[in-house]
């Protein structure tokens, strides 16, 4: 089992255009998590996807919008590019059948996204 | 408002040393955290959860809900160790949200 895998490893674009980032979940999970990480800070979540559903959203504007498929594989796409976008970009799988319960999440190796 | 302090961002020990990483948190309940870990040129992998009480790779972590700290110990620090480590805790209403902490650097010297 491969884990989490996301593609591209990494991304240069510039200012204004948009980007498509996409992720594999571990084998049997059905419930995917982006966060983004800045340089030298923790992820923060952007948002999760259940049931081809956005189930729930952190702090981050409607630039920031994504899908899941029925194989349960996810891609965040980002419009209007900014300087501050670029960071690495996490995606992780869990469990989320049990939803009163905090699966431990399994975490891909990131895309590393560079605005100029 | 939820949040996840981990005031070190670099924590230096020669190996054979003790360790604790802080971790505080703010979180209106009863909190369930996680210390995930992140060793060099690998992904973010969970370390250890408050729930299950284990010790992963030496590794303990307690729950002090009167100080809302969830610092994780070491009594004798290995160079493997040496590794990224994050605290985090589940937004309130579940579904496997996480908020982390800044993260502590733990380096490990011989």
């Amino acid at each position: 089992d491969a884990g989490v895998t996301q593609s591209p490893t990494h991304l240069i674009k510039t200012r204004g255009q948009q980007v498509t980032l996409r992720c594999s979940p571990k084998s049997g999970h059905d419930t995917v998590s982006w966060y983004q990480q800045a340089l030298g800070q923790g992820p923060q979540f952007i948002f999760q996807y259940y049931e081809e559903e956005e189930r729930q959203r952190g702090n981050f504007p409607d630039r920031f919008s994504g899908h899941q498929f029925p194989n349960y594989s996810s891609e965040l796409n980002v419009n209007a590019l900014l300087l501050g976008d670029s960071a690495l970009y996490l995606c992780a799988s869990s469990l989320g059948v049990r939803q009163d319960y905090n699966q431990p999440q399994h975490f891909g190796d990131g895309t590393r996204l560079s605005i100029l | 408002a939820q949040r996840v302090t981990q005031p070190e961002k670099l924590l230096s020990v020669f190996k054979g040393a003790p360790v604790e990483l802080k971790c505080n948190y703010s979180y209106s309940g009863s909190p369930e955290l996680f210390w995930y870990v992140q060793y060099s040129r690998q992904r973010l992998q969970l370390l250890l959860r408050h729930i299950s009480r284990e010790s992963i790779k030496g590794f303990t972590a307690d729950l002090n809900k009167g100080e809302t700290s969830f610092h994780l110990k070491k009594p004798f620090a290995q160079e493997e160790d040496s590794a990224m480590h994050y605290c985090a805790l589940p937004f309130s209403g579940g579904y496997n949200k996480l908020i982390f902490g800044a993260g502590t650097r733990l380096a490990v010297h011989p």
